[in-house]
């Protein structure tokens, strides 16, 4: 199975603030990666798929980049709506896996 | 409007037997792969079993082969997903969800049903 590690675990950031969270592969998962927000209570929202095509009516602060085994997902921004966890996940073969996620959390 | 609504969650004991639902409006179902993914207490996501359009392909995780059975009606744009032999951690919120292009990248998901196993 493909592991998928996500890293910080948790990211203490302001509003206004560039955030960075980076998703590492245990090999190669071409660009087949996709990047999920999570709020308490909620269903996962899709945010970028294939790497970096951004789902339609998500907003232009997000942002991914990657391919191979390392990919990030940037917020240029962060909006109070954006503290919530995210979660990668690849989707090259099966089984389809997710990272750990990380949490978002308000400085 | 896309729109998947999860039903058939419930408290069962161990080794016990489980029906859960999916009615699925908003886009036409019979053309896209259908998930479910589960979500245990506190915890991450996990894919648990898909099926292709017409039925013909389904994929399990390996830790419920055998015990959970995906299937669909492409006629009532229902999912469902049989689960027996229940153990405790099968213990989640189960989601529904619809692939995009692909079969297994989750472009919408339903609110999620619990299934809570335990004596």
């Amino acid at each position: 199975d493909i592991q998928m590690t996500q890293s910080p675990s948790t990211l203490s950031a302001s509003v206004g603030d560039r955030v960075t969270i980076t998703c590492r592969a245990s090999q190669s998962i071409s660009s087949w990666l996709a990047w999920y927000q999570q709020k308490p209570g909620k269903a996962p929202k899709l945010l970028m798929y294939k790497a970096s095509s951004l789902e339609s009516g998500v907003p232009s602060r997000f942002s991914g980049s990657g391919s191979g085994t390392e990919f990030t997902l940037t917020i240029s921004s962060l909006q109070p709506d954006d503290f919530a966890t995210y979660y990668c996940q690849h989707y090259n073969s099966y089984p389809v896996t997710f990272g750990q996620g990380t949490k978002v959390e308000i400085k | 409007e896309v729109q998947l609504v999860e039903s058939g969650g419930n408290l069962v004991q161990p080794g016990g037997s489980l029906r859960l639902s999916c009615a699925a409006s908003g886009f036409t179902f019979s053309t896209y792969w259908m998930s479910w993914v589960r979500q245990a207490p506190g915890k991450g996501l996990e894919w648990v079993a898909n099926i292709k359009q017409d039925g013909s392909e389904k994929r399990y995780v390996d830790s419920v082969k055998g015990r959970f059975t995906i299937s669909r009606d492409n006629a009532e744009n229902a999912l469902y997903l049989q689960m027996n032999s229940l153990r405790v951690e099968d213990t989640a919120v189960y989601f529904c969800s619809r692939a995009g292009v692909r079969d297994s990248d989750f472009h919408h998901w339903g609110q999620g049903t619990l299934v809570t196993v335990s004596s």
